[in-house]
């Protein structure tokens, strides 16, 4: 399996700050990287596909690149409900794989 | 406007068996890829399998710790997705949710989950 790398694993930001995570695959995987948002007890967020396509309805503040094996996910502006958990995911191989999280909370 | 609504979740022993349901509307579920992906308590997204759409040939593929253990289904005359899940373990204790799975891969739709717990 593909393994996806994510860091840092947790980060401490305030309200207008601009955050950056970064995910790095264990081998080339073209533009197949995906990022998701993940609140409690609420159902996981498509925000980027394909690297760096924004998907529908998703605020413009987020952003995608990369490409190969590192990718990166900004946020350009942290609101308040951007406080959640940030999964990357590689959809280059049948075997579909996540990234470990990175947990952004407010500072 | 798209739904998924997953049911079947609960308590089971070890070694048990438990069907989980995922009821879809608001979309042609017919053409639709489909997949589960779990979270287990304090842990992060784990993809479980998925299955395309009967005109691409209806093929399933699993992720390798429930391989074997796991079959995905689906009814598309009722728009329900099916995960048969037999020879239960402790680490499959998870949120289980239900997915909607672009070609490409990724996972555009989500449902709200289920809870399932594996425990004597």
């Amino acid at each position: 399996d593909i393994q996806m790398t994510q860091s840092p694993s947790s980060l401490s930001a305030s309200v207008g700050d601009r955050v950056t995570i970064t995910c790095r695959a264990s081998q080339s995987i073209s533009n197949y990287l995906n990022w998701y948002q993940h609140k409690p007890g609420k159902a996981p967020k498509l925000l980027i596909y394909a690297a760096s396509s924004l998907q529908s309805g998703v605020p413009s503040r987020f952003s995608g690149s990369g490409s190969g094996t590192d990718f990166t996910l900004t946020i350009s502006s942290l609101q308040p409900e951007d406080f959640a958990t940030y999964y990357c995911q590689q959809s280059y191989s049948a075997s579909l794989t996540f990234g470990q999280g990175t947990k952004v909370e407010i500072k | 406007e798209v739904q998924l609504v997953e049911s079947g979740g609960g308590l089971v022993k070890p070694g048990g068996s438990l069907r989980l349901s995922c009821g879809a509307s608001g979309f042609t579920f017919s053409n639709a890829w489909m997949s589960w992906v779990r979270q287990a308590p304090g842990k992060g997204l784990e993809w479980v399998g998925r299955i395309k759409s009967i005109t691409n040939g209806g093929t399933t593929e699993y992720a390798a710790p429930v391989r074997g253990r796991f079959t995905i289904s689906r009814d598309d005359s009722k728009n329900i997705l099916y995960l048969q899940m037999i020879s239960l373990i402790t680490e499959d204790t998870a949120v289980y949710y239900c997915t909607t799975l672009q070609t490409r891969g990724y996972f555009d739709q989500w449902g709200q989950g289920t809870l399932v717990t594996v425990s004597s």
